[in-house]
């Protein structure tokens, strides 16, 4: 079964360092989202990624963040300069245009120290 | 702004009893309805969706849920449950009909704990 993964599983950095996080989309999949789950609390919709440009982005998602589909399979969420509220478990979900499901990665989480 | 409300946080069954999980939104135009569950350790999983037609909805493992418009309600059930069913349940929404852009609302979550 065709699968969203994600890459690192955690991270740990320290405040003010840039991260990466990867993800993996199914492949004929054209829309693509990130959301992130501070611990104990509910998942948070960041942004939404359509036709190589941003569709949709919440306030969380301001300019310390950005996404990328820098070829046909990866679309990353980097955060420039971390802070500790950053501390999240961060999740990559697609969906295929059409569809109202969206399959969701594993997460990454991300510990700022 | 729509937002999503899961009142049971936490919910401690024996097995074999009946589950009923709410979840209430408040946008009042055509909305797409969601329950997700969050097995330990594990990615977030649809159990079920309901976009328009018959508002009760069966999805995998048993579960089903209603959506009640009048009540902008969206109830998750299972008749009995087993201990395998222990994980976090999600409902989750998102407005109109262009599903594929619109981001999806969370509710909180409801942690569900059966006891074998």
């Amino acid at each position: 079964e065709p699968e969203v993964t994600q890459t690192p599983s955690h991270q740990v950095t320290q405040m003010g360092q840039e991260v990466i996080l990867r993800c993996v989309p199914i492949s004929n999949h054209l829309y693509f989202y990130w959301y992130r789950q501070i611990l104990g609390q509910k998942v948070e919709f960041l942004v939404s990624f359509y036709n190589n440009e941003i569709s949709e982005k919440s306030e969380i998602f301001d300019d310390q963040f950005s996404v990328e589909r820098p070829d046909g399979s990866n679309f990353t969420l980097k955060i420039r300069s971390t802070k500790l509220e950053d501390s999240a478990m961060y999740f990559c979900a697609s969906r295929y245009t059409g569809s109202g499901e969206l399959f969701f990665g594993e997460g990454s989480r991300l510990t700022v120290l | 702004a729509q937002s999503v409300s899961q009142h049971n946080h936490h919910v401690i069954l024996s097995e074999a009893a009946s589950l009923e999980l709410g979840c209430n939104y408040s946008y009042g135009g055509t909305v797409n309805l969601f329950w997700y569950v969050q097995y330990p350790g594990q990615h977030l999983q649809l159990l079920l969706k309901y976009f328009s037609g018959d508002p009760l909805v069966k999805g995998i493992k048993g579960f089903e849920a209603e959506f009640i418009k009048s009540k902008f309600s969206f109830n998750l059930r299972k008749p009995s449950v087993q201990w395998s069913d222990t994980a976090e349940y999600f409902c989750a929404v998102n407005k109109g009909r262009d599903t594929g852009r619109r981001a999806l609302t969370f509710g909180s979550g409801t942690r569900l704990q059966v006891q074998p």
